[in-house]
């Protein structure tokens, strides 16, 4: 089974400054690698699908980079609804496919 | 638009069995993979199954395996999830989940329903 983890644990932004979440892999997953947004209260919304394609309406300030273990997502622009946890996800080796346990972007 | 609403949670002893659906609309049901995937109160999101377009093909987390079944009647636009010998550890909102591909599946989840609240408790 491939784990995901995530760093950093928990991360404390201004609105309007620079996000930058880090993903890795236990082993290669290629390019097969998304990232979700979770608010609370809600279901997870599909960000970046296979490491860089941002999914249908999703706004240029977010964007997802790497390959093999390790990734990135990076929020240009915090907005304040940018404020939530974000899950990656691999499907490069299934079952199962596999989330890392998320990163909490918070308001300093 | 797309909308995927699960219905079925509640609470249930431990051993026991509960039946989830999830009603699907706003895209051809019968064209695409669907997938449960589940979060545990204060917990990150585990994949638990997931189905082929057909009904043919099915995969489990080993967590559930031998226990939970995934079905679907294309007919009815309807995806399930029969849950069984429920063990305190399979409380959770369980979230129905589409998968962006045509036929078998891709292996992420483009959209999600609001899920449904299962607690396992004696």
């Amino acid at each position: 089974e491939i784990v995901l983890t995530q760093s950093p644990a928990t991360l404390s932004l201004s609105p309007g400054e620079r996000a930058t979440l880090s993903c890795r892999a236990s082993q290669s997953v290629s390019s097969y690698l998304a990232w979700y947004q979770q608010k609370p209260g809600q279901a997870p919304r599909l960000l970046i699908y296979d490491a860089s394609n941002r999914a249908t309406g999703i706004p240029a300030r977010f964007s997802g980079s790497g390959s093999g273990t390790d990734f990135t997502l990076t929020i240009t622009s915090l907005e304040p609804e940018d404020f939530a946890v974000y899950y990656c996800q691999q499907r490069r080796s299934w079952p199962p496919f596999t989330f890392g346990p998320g990163t909490k972007v918070d308001v300093k | 638009q797309v909308q995927l609403v699960e219905s079925g949670g509640g609470v249930v002893q431990p051993g026991k069995s509960l039946r989830l659906s999830c009603a699907a609309s706003g895209f051809t049901f019968n064209n695409y993979g669907m997938h449960w995937v589940r979060q545990a109160p204060g917990k990150g999101l585990e994949w638990v199954t997931v189905i082929s377009y057909d009904g043919a093909k099915k995969y489990y987390a080993d967590s559930v395996k031998g226990r939970f079944t995934i079905s679907r009647d294309n007919s009815k636009n309807t995806l399930y999830l029969q849950m069984s010998s429920l063990r305190v550890e399979d409380t959770a909102v369980y979230y129905c989940a589409k998968d962006p591909r045509r036929s078998d599946w891709y292996g992420s989840f483009d959209y999600w329903g609001q899920g449904t609240l299962v607690t396992v408790s004696s």
